[in-house]
Parts: C-alpha cells; sequence; structure tokens
C-alpha cells in the first residue's frame, strides 16, 4: 500500500536558521504529493505540492522538489521565522485508485525561536 | 471565496451518546471527505462522499458513518460514543479529478472529547 515516512521531531530552530524536515514515500506509479501546515488549533492548510517527476513546489519561501529516483519530497526553507512554527506534513495521492485519498506522514513539529 | 466550513468547532460529549458534525465544501467542490487525526493515531481518512454516495472508505468501525446531500453539504455521525473518538475531525473538499494535480482543502476541523 500508499505510505509516507517523515522525519522525526520536533525539530527546534532560530530564527532564520535553514530548515529541512526529510519525507520519503512509498506508492505504485507517480503519487502526487504535498505538504500541508497545522498550526496550533487549526485544520489542515495546504503548503505547496507537486505533480511528476522534477516538478518543485514552492510557497511562502518553502521549496520541495518531487524526486523520484530517491522517492523523496524533502521540505526546505532559506530562512524560517518565528510564524512558521507549526507542525508540517507530508502527504501523496495515488495516480490510480482514489485521487482523493490522502495518506499523511506522521507529522513533523516545528519551533522556531527569535 | 469561502473555505471549507466545519461546524461546531468544539464539543464535549459523554460515553454512550452520539454525535454528528456538518461540513459545507468549498463552493462547487463535489467531493467530500473526513479524517480523524489523534495524537497516536496521526492522521487517518475515513470516507470519502461524492454525489451523495460514500466512494471510499477507511478501517474504521461501523459506528462511524456519514451523508452527502444534494448540495454537497455533508454529515458524519458517531454513535455509541467511546473515549477513544477524542479527537480532531476534519471534512476535506476536492474537484472530482481524477490523477495529476487533484488538491484537496480542509476546514478548520471540529475538535470532539468524550468524557
Amino acid at each position: 500500500g500508499n505510505s509516507v515516512t517523515q522525519m522525526e521531531g520536533p525539530v527546534t530552530l532560530s530564527e532564520e536558521a535553514f530548515l529541512t524536515i526529510n519525507c520519503t514515500y512509498t506508492a505504485t506509479g507517480y503519487p502526487s504529493l504535498f505538504w500541508y501546515v497545522q498550526y496550533p488549533g487549526e485544520g489542515l492548510q495546504l503548503l505547496l505540492k507537486a505533480t511528476k517527476a522534477d516538478d518543485k513546489g514552492s510557497n511562502k519561501g518553502f521549496e520541495a522538489t518531487y524526486r523520484k529516483e530517491t522517492t523523496s519530497f524533502h521540505l526546505e526553507k532559506g530562512s524560517v521565522q518565528v510564524s512558521d512554527s507549526a507542525v508540517y506534513f507530508c502527504a501523496l495521492t495515488p495516480l490510480s485508485g482514489s485521487a482523493r485519498q490522502l495518506t499523511f506522514g506522521s507529522g513533523t513539529q516545528l519551533t522556531v525561536l527569535p | 471565496k469561502a473555505g471549507v466550513t466545519q461546524t461546531p468547532r468544539y464539543l464535549i460529549k459523554t460515553r454512550g451518546q452520539q454525535v454528528t458534525l456538518s461540513c459545507s465544501p468549498i463552493s462547487g467542490h463535489r467531493s467530500v471527505s473526513w479524517y480523524q487525526q489523534t495524537p497516536g493515531q496521526g492522521l487517518q481518512f475515513l470516507f470519502e462522499y461524492f454525489s451523495e454516495t460514500q466512494r471510499n472508505k477507511g478501517n474504521f468501525p461501523g459506528r462511524f458513518s456519514g451523508r452527502q446531500f444534494s448540495n454537497s453539504r455533508s454529515e458524519m455521525n458517531v454513535s455509541t460514543l467511546e473515549l477513544g473518538d477524542s479527537a480532531l475531525y476534519l471534512c476535506a473538499s476536492s474537484l472530482d479529478v481524477q490523477g495529476p494535480g487533484n488538491t484537496i482543502y480542509f476546514g478548520e476541523g471540529s475538535w470532539l472529547t468524550v468524557v
């Protein structure tokens, strides 16, 4: 079946530090890949997505590149801010079958200190 | 454009009771799905509805059910509540698009506490 593995947290960084959150997946074919972010007490917000190999998703300074050869979709940001403190989820939808069912990783808690 | 709207946002129920949660999808979205989020199990898919029909179902007991109305609004129901049902229940909507590019948008969630 499909699965997503995220680096375990929590991750604590100082403001302006570089962020990487690792994500690898197992799926048949070419799934679509997503990063969602959840701020305290809120639902999930779509951060970025990529739908085919070598695609780069980007938003709000965050980037992730769809790497088919390593089945990875690592999230990066060059300079984090305190306001980036949240839980980040990597997820996929399969190419075939239900494209409306997300499989999530376990989430990575990020805390950015001023 | 309004996002996915869920009601109520917070509720407390007693073991053995039942609960109904409501979700209004983004205008034009006909697919509605539900997820349960707990600290121990993370985010788990409950079920998905399209055109008032359940199309996919996750691995949850029959106490968890849902339905969708002709205007795409959806409700989920949990009967005979157990302490372990305490969770954030998230509703999501999307266009009915197969294959790449289908994006799923989430509501703020309904926080259910069972005491």
